[in-house]
């Protein structure tokens, strides 16, 4: 079964300083990745996908990731942090199953970002 | 219209009650998910619908009973729920089977709390 992993519970960062979130996946097959925001008691937000198509995925607010297979990664970046972009960022993988397919999150990684 | 609309946004029910949760989309997804999620946690799959059938049932109990009763609308029926049910709940739907390839459009998801 294919599963990821992030590997910050928690990033803190200054405004306008750059950011990187962690995640690994495990996958037995070329993978569908994906990365969603969360903010505090709201639904989640899909940032950006990977589907095989570039390496390199651009998203919304700025943010981009890039699929390594040789690292088996998918980070997700930004060149500049803003305040409102403090939120849960979950990591995330498209599974087969018996019936279809599902997607499995990541434990999250909670942003901080400092005046 | 690109949204997945829940309510009610908040219930609070007792150990005794039947409660209905429900959700609607109008983007023409074929695929309609229920999530669970616990404070500080990520999103747990309880069930995929697929065409407005049943496909997935990750082994939730039985006072957890699902519905579509047409393409746009999921129901989540509660009865006799137990105070560790208490979460937020989130309904999501996505082209294709499980999002494979596009992700999901989460609604903002419904607070219960079992007293």
């Amino acid at each position: 079964a294919q599963s990821v992993t992030q590997l910050d519970s928690q990033v803190p960062v200054f405004e306008e300083a750059p950011v990187e979130l962690r995640c690994n996946y495990s996958s037995s097959v070329p993978p569908y990745l994906f990365w969603y925001v969360q903010y505090p008691n709201q639904g989640l937000q899909l940032l950006l996908k990977y589907t095989s198509a570039a390496t390199l995925v651009k998203g919304i607010n700025g943010f981009e990731a890039e699929f390594k297979k040789s690292e088996t990664s998918f980070h997700l970046t930004k060149p500049s942090a803003h305040m409102s972009d403090a939120a849960e960022y979950f990591c995330a993988v498209s599974d087969p199953m018996v019936g279809g397919f599902k997607t499995i999150f990541g434990a999250g990684t909670r942003l901080f970002v400092k005046a | 219209d690109t949204e997945v609309t829940q309510t009610p946004k908040h219930l609070v029910m007792g150990m005794t009650n039947k409660k209905s949760l429900k959700c609607e989309q109008h983007m023409g997804h074929r695929a309609m998910y229920w999530y669970k999620q616990k404070a500080k946690k990520p999103p747990e799959l309880m069930f995929v619908y697929s065409y407005e059938k049943l496909s997935i049932n990750e082994s939730v109990p039985s006072r957890f009973s699902p519905e579509c009763p047409n393409s746009s609308l999921l129901n989540l029926h509660l009865h006799a729920l137990q105070p560790e049910d208490s979460a937020l709940y989130l309904c999501a739907s996505s082209q294709g089977r499980g999002g494979i390839g596009y992700g999901y459009t989460f609604g903002s998801g419904t607070r219960l709390t079992v007293v």
